[in-house]
């Protein structure tokens, strides 16, 4: 069975930056986009990103451009999503998922990320 | 970006009603439409993927259609344990995007 580890809950202040990773097991990881999505308390499913584990390509949604980096550690299988200049509104539970066909279909657990001063 | 309109934004329904939730793209997606559930503290459920695949272990009470621009998810006879959200989610193009979610409370 596919499976998709995230670190554990962060708190950050207003302006720091978080890496969350993603350790994907049972599958081949380069032979699969990974995505990163994320919901805020609350609220709906927010789309971030993806990124090609093969080429270390990436496309982020524009809300995030140049804010978000989403990295790969090919020998680790793990996939990395770092947000900068957290704000308030940051805070939220970030999934990464991996998609089968057109739908994703294997989640990570999660990680809280809580932007606070 | 393509933006996905869902409506209801909730709904109260009693268990063995049939519910009918409708999405809409801000351009046409073809059959890259694909339907989640969501329960409070989980991540999403597959449900549907190109608009009227039934993933495998969902319950053939759930069904989609619809192209183009405008979908629906059907659930036939609703059931206790479908109390959740719901969130269409489009796959179109290379930047996905979800629909704002769909809540189906208790009546």
């Amino acid at each position: 069975q596919v499976q998709l580890v995230q670190s554990g809950a962060e708190v950050k202040k207003p302006g720091a930056s978080v890496k969350v990773s993603c350790k994907a097991s049972t599958y081949t990881f380069t032979g699969y986009y990974m995505h990163w999505v994320r919901q805020a308390p609350g609220q709906g499913l927010e789309w971030m990103g993806w990124i090609n584990p093969n080429s270390g390509g990436t496309n982020y949604a524009q809300k995030f451009q140049g804010r978000v980096t989403m990295t790969r550690d090919t020998s680790i299988t793990t996939a990395y999503m770092e947000l900068s200049r957290l704000r308030s509104d940051d805070t939220a539970v970030y999934y990464c998922a991996r998609a089968k066909s057109s739908g994703i279909l294997y989640w990570g657990q999660g990680t809280l990320v809580t932007v606070s001063s | 970006d393509i933006q996905m309109t869902q409506s209801p934004s909730s709904l109260s329904a009693s268990v063995g009603d049939r519910v009918t939730i409708t999405c809409r793209a801000s351009q046409s997606i073809s059959n890259y439409l694909n339907w989640y559930q969501q329960k409070p503290g989980k991540a999403p459920k597959l449900l549907i993927y190109a608009a009227s695949n039934l993933q495998t272990g969902v319950p053939s009470r759930f069904s989609g259609s619809g192209s183009g621009t405008d979908f629906t998810l059907t659930i036939s006879s609703l059931q206790p344990e479908d109390f959740a959200t719901y969130y269409c989610q489009q796959s179109y193009s290379t930047s996905w995007t979800f629909g704002q979610g769909t809540k189906v409370e208790i009546k």
